[in-house]
């Protein structure tokens, strides 16, 4: 089975920090992605990479930035936390463009 | 603008009857079509992928695909009250490389005892 573990369950940070969320897989995908979801607006894609090095904007990449260093690890950044930034955040991975996407556990997150 | 559009409910199904949940698409091109189940505060979890016209089962699953009237459907046969869950339908469109995915806002299914 597909693993993909991020690092926090639950995490509440102040205005203005710098966060950092973590996601690792254990199953040598290409793709690894990362959304948001909120009420009313389904699952929004953040940023997204296709190969170690590689990031690629979603819809909605303003307020974020990526690291993929190694294959298996894809960071999400907050660059200064907002409270609009308030959201559960999905790491995701896939080995193929046709293939299902695999889910982490995701993380709550709150900005007060 | 590549849409996917789904039924938001609350959708409320009897204790053992079959659940229909419904999905429709813009691009016509589209090639991969999965559905995922996500319980409250949980992380969105496949249940069935399918990629070609006709139905595909899977235990009390059947996913339905018809790709002339672009539309995408699952049905959840003798219904329990843990299948209670939001259900988003995703597709992959054509053309769309390693982001390709777009997914639905979910429909709330609702199981009666």
């Amino acid at each position: 089975d597909v693993k993909v573990t991020q690092s926090s369950r639950y995490l509440v940070k102040r205005t203005g920090e710098k966060v950092f969320l973590e996601c690792v897989q254990d199953m040598d995908h290409e793709n690894m992605f990362w959304y948001r979801q909120d009420p009313g607006l389904g699952l929004r894609l953040i940023y997204f990479s296709y190969d170690v090095k590689m990031k690629e904007k979603g819809d909605i990449p303003e307020g974020y930035s990526v690291s993929r260093e190694k294959k298996e690890r894809f960071s999400l950044i907050l660059e200064s936390a907002s409270t609009n930034q308030t959201s559960m955040y999905l790491c995701a991975s896939r080995d193929s463009n046709n293939s299902p996407l695999h889910f982490g556990n995701g993380t709550r997150l709150t900005v007060t | 603008q590549k849409e996917v559009e789904q039924n938001s409910g609350p959708l409320s199904v009897p204790e053992g009857a079959i659940a229909s949940l419904n999905c429709t698409y813009s691009d016509r091109g589209s090639q991969s079509f999965f559905w995922y189940r996500q319980y409250s505060g949980k992380s969105p979890e496949l249940i069935m992928s399918i990629y070609s016209n006709g139905d595909k089962e899977d235990g009390r699953f059947t996913a339905q695909l018809n790709k002339a009237s672009q539309y995408v459907s699952l049905l959840i046969r003798d219904s329990q009250p843990s299948d209670s869950a939001t259900y988003l339908c995703a597709v992959h469109h054509s053309g769309g490389g390693a982001d390709g995915l777009t997914f639905g806002k979910g429909t709330h299914l609702i199981i009666q005892p």
